[in-house]
């Protein structure tokens, strides 16, 4: 079966620290990973990742997949308030549908 | 720009009793999914189609019907709503080649209580 777990399931920081969200997987016919954000209405996408070792970077998130060894980070530098949201892993196993499998999501809140 | 509506964003149902979930993309997007979003599970599929006239079950199918009439809307139907449908049910939609790559393009969200 399919599968996608991420990990912490919920992080407390305060500005200024760097964070780190984990996702692993098992999937067939692995395709690609993407990282949503969401805060309280509907998912926003980030990242899409398809190969290992390269970093994809957006101000200052950045995402990296080991397809090795089955997982993925995204990493946030100098939180803020801001990027207070449930960060979702979720990996295209099928190119045939467009279908993701999602995981429980990370719960992260920065406090001032 | 209105991308991908649903409609309604909240309802209160009793145990039982029928609804429908609307959703309409003005993207033209080929795939629409319907998910569920419960606290500490993540998004679940529930339904999806990759063409109008289509649909296929997801993840968690039971208890819900859909409809792909129209290439812009994809339905989604309870027909005797149960507790455990209490949920936040989100619509997604891509374009096929997307469908590679997975980018999906979300609603905001329709929060379901059944009492």
């Amino acid at each position: 079966e399919d599968k996608v777990v991420q990990s912490p399931l919920s992080l407390v920081v305060h500005e200024g620290d760097t964070v780190t969200l984990n996702c692993s997987y098992e999937v067939t016919n692995f395709r690609s990973l993407l990282w949503y954000k969401q805060e309280k209405k509907a998912p926003t996408f980030l990242f899409m990742l398809t190969s290992s070792g390269i970093e994809k970077k957006s101000g200052r998130l950045s995402s990296i997949l080991d397809k090795k060894e089955l997982f993925s980070i995204l990493n946030i530098t100098a939180t803020q308030t801001g990027d207070s949201a449930v960060y979702l892993c979720a990996v295209l196993g099928s190119s045939n549908t467009g279908k993701l499998i999602f995981g429980q999501g990370t719960t992260l809140q920065v406090k001032p | 720009n209105a991308g991908v509506t649903q409609t309604p964003k909240f309802r209160v149902l009793k145990t039982g009793q029928s609804m429908t979930l609307l959703c309409a993309q003005d993207m033209n997007h080929e795939y629409m999914y319907w998910y569920r979003q419960d606290p500490g599970m993540g998004l679940r599929l529930i339904h999806y189609s990759v063409g109008e006239g289509t649909t296929a079950k997801g993840e968690v199918p039971d208890g819900y019907n859909v409809s792909r009439l129209k290439k812009q809307n994809f339905l989604l139907g309870l027909e005797s709503a149960a507790p455990s449908q209490t949920s936040v049910y989100f619509c997604a939609s891509s374009y096929p080649w997307t469908g590679v790559t997975g980018e999906l393009f979300f609603g905001e969200g329709s929060r379901l209580t059944v009492l």
